[in-house]
């Protein structure tokens, strides 16, 4: 399966701890998307990634939250110091830009106690 | 700031009828994307159909279709001959076109979710 794979697939943790997420986008792919959804709403974009450079942020990502993409191959998002708001569905995405299609990720369920 | 706005947030549709999805987006912009996605519960979400904003002609792809109204900046999505294996939440999405790419973010609606009954 040569998809976008995203790993833990469920995260709890206690609030206060930190947590980290891993996307492995599709190979040829050379951007890279966070975002994240919580119940009954649609996704919201967290930050996103050409290659290795980060090229947006949102003001959704606080100081808490960094995302890296190391050598412009999978990417990390790490949440510091959890609260319950940081409870979502976390998902990744990268894009074919021949295509123009964004392609998902079956997405990081956490849920912080 | 780009915003899409879902107004359904349940609809109905009895197996092999057709249904229609509603979507309105607020944007200055002139170029962009439109896309529907639909999520199916504890699954992926996948691209349904995408329209170009530069494009008069509505998007078909096989039983989905869109009819897209650039000056009333809505975009909704008909499903014909509607399957069980439709139902899923399903999204609006709007991608801004910066400098001729398509590399910019996604902003989602909050989707409708589509019951099927047989």
């Amino acid at each position: 399966d040569t998809g976008v794979s995203q790993d833990p697939r469920h995260k709890i943790t206690k609030r206060g701890q930190n947590v980290t997420f891993r996307c492995d986008p599709i190979s040829e792919h050379n951007r890279l998307y966070w975002y994240r959804q919580t119940l009954g709403q649609g996704p919201e974009f967290l930050t996103y990634f050409q290659n290795e450079a980060q090229l947006e942020k949102s003001r959704l990502l606080s100081d808490r939250f960094s995302a890296e993409r190391p050598k412009g191959s999978f990417s990390t998002l790490e949440i510091q110091r959890t609260e319950q708001g940081d409870s979502a569905m976390y998902l990744c995405a990268s894009l074919d830009r021949f295509f123009n299609e964004q392609f998902f990720g079956p997405g990081t369920r956490l849920t912080v106690l | 700031a780009q915003t899409v706005t879902q107004s359904q947030p349940e609809m109905s549709v009895q197996e092999a009828e057709t249904v229609t999805l509603s979507c309105t987006y607020d944007t200055s912009e002139s170029d962009y994307y439109l896309f529907w996605y639909k999520q199916p519960p504890s699954r992926q979400m996948i691209l349904v159909i995408r329209q170009e904003a530069y494009k008069q002609q509505n998007a078909t792809e096989n039983r989905f279709s869109v009819n897209f109204q650039k000056a009333a900046k809505s975009f909704s999505l008909k499903i014909s001959d509607s399957q069980l294996g439709d139902a899923a939440m399903y999204f609006c999405a709007y991608r801004r076109i910066i400098l001729n790419t398509n590399a910019g973010k996604s902003t989602f609606g909050d989707g409708t979710t589509l019951t099927v009954k047989p």
